[in-house]
């Protein structure tokens, strides 16, 4: 099945680590996001990238960088880890050609926990 | 700046209930509104309603967008233990150059009981 996949799906880390999520599909979509979501916040937009060579910051970026490697690969970084990026992470792909491009498909989330 | 605020934000209702949930918003360039469930982790895609498509259905579940009142609800007839998630309302706008943002609501997390 065509799929957007998460590595890991859990990560325990310590403050002012550098930590990378990795996110790849299958399913030949040219976007491709990252979220994260808190208890009580919602969805919030991290980075986006509508191809391999366009990178956009969303409304929390600070903290965070991004690197899109190829079309079916982009990766989440935190270069120095605090307990309040402690939530769950999602990537999320979407087709231009499907709904206009806001029909997301999300992996199943990286919990990340920093101590 | 774009508002979704969904409502209720938790429900618990028994089996063989409807219930409606609801979403209103906020927003300057209104392109679509997305409905989503998430049950254990990823969220699934539910609905997409537009100017041009304001009411979708399938099976048990309907929705509607109301532009003059901005805000749209969720329907779901005679509830199942499986329809527990929490259902997100996402809002897509335009952001200017052709491009547009999403806003997720909170959530509404409903929980049927047998």
């Amino acid at each position: 099945d065509a799929d957007v996949t998460q590595t890991p799906r859990n990560r325990i880390t310590k403050t002012g680590k550098r930590i990378m999520l990795e996110c790849s599909q299958t399913k030949g979509h040219d976007r491709m996001y990252w979220y994260r979501q808190d208890p009580g916040l919602g969805l919030r937009l991290i980075y986006y990238s509508f191809d391999v060579k366009d990178i956009n910051k969303g409304e929390i970026s600070d903290g965070y960088s991004v690197s899109r490697q190829a079309q079916a690969k982009f990766s989440l970084s935190l270069e120095s880890a605090i307990p309040n990026q402690t939530a769950l992470y999602f990537c999320a792909t979407s087709d231009l050609r499907q709904g206009g491009g806001e029909k997301l498909f999300f992996g199943s989330g990286t919990q990340l926990s920093v101590l | 700046e774009d508002k979704v605020v969904q409502s209720p934000l938790s429900l618990v209702v028994h089996e063989g209930d409807t219930v409606t949930l609801n979403c209103s918003y906020e927003v300057t360039n209104f392109r679509s509104l997305l409905w989503y469930k998430q049950e254990k982790k990823a969220p699934t895609f539910l609905f997409m309603l537009t100017s041009s498509g304001i009411e979708k259905k399938s099976g048990r579940l309907s929705s509607i967008l109301d532009k003059k009142e901005l805000s749209s609800i969720l329907n779901i007839t005679a509830t199942q233990t499986g329809d527990s998630a929490i259902y997100l309302c996402a809002l897509a706008a335009y952001s200017g150059a052709g491009s547009y943002q999403l806003t997720f609501g909170k959530g509404t997390k409903l929980s049927v009981i047998p």
